[in-house]
């Protein structure tokens, strides 16, 4: 079945990087786009960026600019995000989501395939 | 951006009732939008993509509606298991945006 399998919890201190991974199964990796999400304790689902696992192509959120790494390995079908210069509020669960997309005369596309999430605790 | 407001932020209601959730875009973003549940300590679910389109397996007590920067998630009759948070997002640019979510929980 198509599932998206997330590395295990982190702690990390600030200032440090931390690296999440996601093996992707039971579909052709490299025809789907993944992006990342993350959800601070208590809050809302925040879009980090995306990257096209075909060609390696990125984008990120402004915000993250700069801290933010997305990379893939297509021979183990797996998603790479790392984040730098860690801060506390960089706490949070961080997710990798699959896209698909349907084109009628327009092309929608959605998170249908989500990793259970990881962990990742900053803390001095 | 594109701002994702919703309303309410939370709400209470009770098995077998009808419950609307809105969410309006800072723009307009055509049928570029769809909804999540998340149950605590779980990931986001799809409900529906493209405005009004059911993903598959999603109960069809599940409905979406809208267009341009208004937009509706109903659930017909709820059930237990519906109580949850839900999320709409839109995907008409990038950075993609998330509502802050609404939080429906049992009266």
């Amino acid at each position: 079945q198509v599932q998206l399998v997330q590395s295990g919890a982190e702690v990390k201190k600030p200032g440090a990087s931390v690296k999440v991974s996601c093996k992707a199964s039971g579909y052709t990796f490299t025809g789907y786009y993944m992006h990342w999400v993350r959800q601070a304790p208590g809050q809302g689902l925040e879009w980090m960026g995306r990257i096209n696992p075909n060609s390696g192509g990125t984008n990120y959120a402004q915000k993250f600019q700069g801290r933010v790494t997305m990379t893939r390995d297509t021979s183990i079908s797996t998603a790479y995000m790392e984040l730098s210069r860690l801060r506390s509020d960089d706490t949070a669960v961080y997710y990798c989501a699959r896209v698909s997309a349907v084109t009628t005369l327009y092309y929608y596309y959605y998170m249908d395939v989500w990793g259970k999430g990881t962990t990742v605790t900053v803390s001095s | 951006d594109i701002q994702m407001t919703q309303s309410p932020s939370s709400l209470s209601a009770s098995v077998g009732d009808r419950v609307t959730i809105t969410c309006r875009a800072s723009q307009s973003i055509s049928s570029y939008l769809n909804w999540y549940q998340q149950k605590p300590g779980k990931a986001p679910k799809l409900l529906i993509y493209a405005a009004s389109s059911l993903q598959s397996g999603v109960p069809s007590r599940f409905s979406g509606s809208g267009s341009g920067t208004d937009f509706t998630l109903t659930i017909s009759s709820l059930q237990p298991e519906d109580f949850a948070t839900y999320y709409c997002q839109q995907s008409y640019s990038t950075p993609v945006t998330f509502g802050q979510g609404t939080r429906l929980e049992i009266k």
